[in-house]
């Protein structure tokens, strides 16, 4: 079974770009999370989508944005992008909605705006 | 809402010797608790988990973690530390009816010969 695949593995931006992040769930995961760890820091919640639907969100705003396919894979996107947003991405999925399911990780996106 | 504290940001061991990274945790309910590792430049790999039950878990790698309600604590151990264990651990909570993790910020470990 593969695990969780992103792409790309790193990117460089400029301030006020946009930036599309994709991430491929585990087989059989319908529930993909998105999560941002700035350097020296714990991962943080940006979103959660299950079954194509927006099921909650962090701290975060809203140009910062997600989808999810038929195919449970998933984007993120962050338009007029700041430097602080220079960070790694990383993207989990899950068999549903809930932590008691576990969630697997993917290597994540480093992402870094210049 | 939920919180973690890792209270040491960096620790070192000497191969051989025991391990314990402590975690304490905020919520109000019973927690579900994990602990996950990240090795430099790569996602997080699930070491162990906590739902319910037996309050001492095993995990890979050797590790294992003990839940203590009364302390709010899920401190992972590991008798005997392997120098392919440096690395940063991070402990997460998450709620039952919830859809995210909350991390800590992550203990460095490093190990020395």
């Amino acid at each position: 079974e593969t695990g969780v695949t992103q792409s790309p593995t790193h990117l460089i931006k400029t301030r006020g770009q946009q930036v599309t992040l994709r991430c491929s769930s585990q087989s059989g995961h319908n529930t993909v999370s998105w999560y941002q760890q700035a350097l020296g820091q714990g991962p943080q919640f940006i979103f959660q989508y299950y079954r194509e639907e927006e099921n909650g969100r962090g701290n975060f705003p809203p140009r910062f944005s997600g989808l999810q396919f038929p195919n449970y894979s998933s984007e993120l996107n962050v338009n007029a992008l700041e430097l602080d947003d220079s960070a790694l991405y990383l993207c989990a999925s899950s068999l549903a909605r809930g932590p008691s399911y576990g969630y697997t990780f993917g290597s994540g996106t480093r992402l870094t705006v210049v | 809402a939920q919180s973690v504290t890792q209270p040491d940001i960096h620790i070192t061991v000497s191969e051989g010797a025991s391990l314990e990274l402590r975690c304490n945790y905020s919520y109000g309910a019973t927690p579900y608790l994990f602990w996950y590792v990240q090795s430099p430049g790569q996602g997080l790999q699930l070491l162990l988990k906590y739902f319910s039950g037996d309050t001492l878990v095993q995990g890979i790698k050797g590790f294992e973690a003990e839940f203590k309600r009364s302390q709010s604590s899920f401190n992972l151990r590991k008798p005997s530390v392997h120098w392919s264990d440096a690395a940063e651990y991070f402990c997460a909570v998450g709620a039952g009816d919830g859809n995210k993790l909350v991390f800590g910020a992550g203990t460095i470990l490093r190990v020395k010969s």
